[in-house]
């Protein structure tokens, strides 16, 4: 099945740095997510990405839909305490027949040094 | 507006025993998903419903794992028989149609532990 590598796996970082991380597949999406997950609760979504090459910011966020339609990134700008959590990349294929399951990455564990 | 409603919240059973887990979707929202998120990892699908039809269910394991919306709303999600790998958090998320810009909304699901 699809498989998506997101990197890095974990980051600690001071408050006020920005934070970069990223998702790549050996195949296309037709649409690229990221969520944040807090313990105990389920993902929220950030940004919504659905056509290559597209750059979308919310608030402190920017995330960008790759040309090859293979890879996204999101940046978050002057980190603060509350972003602590795990960030996840999901990517939808069109599959035909209305299935639109989303394939998630392994996620990236953000940890903020005060 | 109400999110997605899952229960129980946390479930411990031994292995060799069944389960079942409940999700009640957003008001209106005809898309229904099961994900199971194992300890470090992301989700992963488990079966997609569209109203009370099954759309996607290719990662099910189907010879313990069923699921069911009878009625096209709320879910229920069953393994009978447990094993110590279904240990995870079973998602329950919906979408109103699926159309891009309509994107799934994740309940707080419920988390298995299996001894």
């Amino acid at each position: 099945g699809q498989q998506l590598n997101q990197s890095p796996q974990s980051m600690f970082i001071q408050e006020g740095e920005d934070v970069s991380m990223n998702c790549t597949s050996s195949s296309i999406f037709n649409t690229w997510l990221w969520y944040k997950q807090d313990p105990g609760e389920g993902p929220v979504l950030l940004i919504a990405l659905y056509k290559a090459g597209e750059l979308t910011s919310n608030g402190r966020l920017t995330a960008q839909f790759g040309i090859t339609r293979k890879d996204s990134f999101l940046n978050i700008s002057a980190s603060i305490p509350s972003d602590v959590g795990i960030y996840f990349c999901a990517g939808r294929a069109e599959m035909g027949g209305g299935a639109d399951g989303l394939t998630f990455g392994k996620g990236t564990h953000l940890i903020i040094q005060p | 507006e109400a999110g997605v409603a899952q229960s129980p919240r946390y479930k411990i059973i031994e292995k060799r025993q069944s389960v079942a887990f409940w999700c009640n979707p957003i008001s209106g929202h005809a898309t229904l998903y099961w994900y199971q998120q194992i300890l470090g990892q992301g989700p992963k699908l488990l079966i997609q419903f569209q109203n009370n039809g099954v759309v996607d269910d290719s990662q099910l394991p189907k010879d313990r794992f069923s699921a069911e919306r009878l009625k096209g709303v709320d879910s229920t999600l069953k393994i009978q028989p447990a094993k110590l790998e279904d240990s995870a958090v079973y998602l329950c998320a919906s979408t109103l149609e699926g159309r891009e810009g309509d994107e799934q909304f994740f309940g707080p699901g419920t988390r298995l532990t299996v001894l």
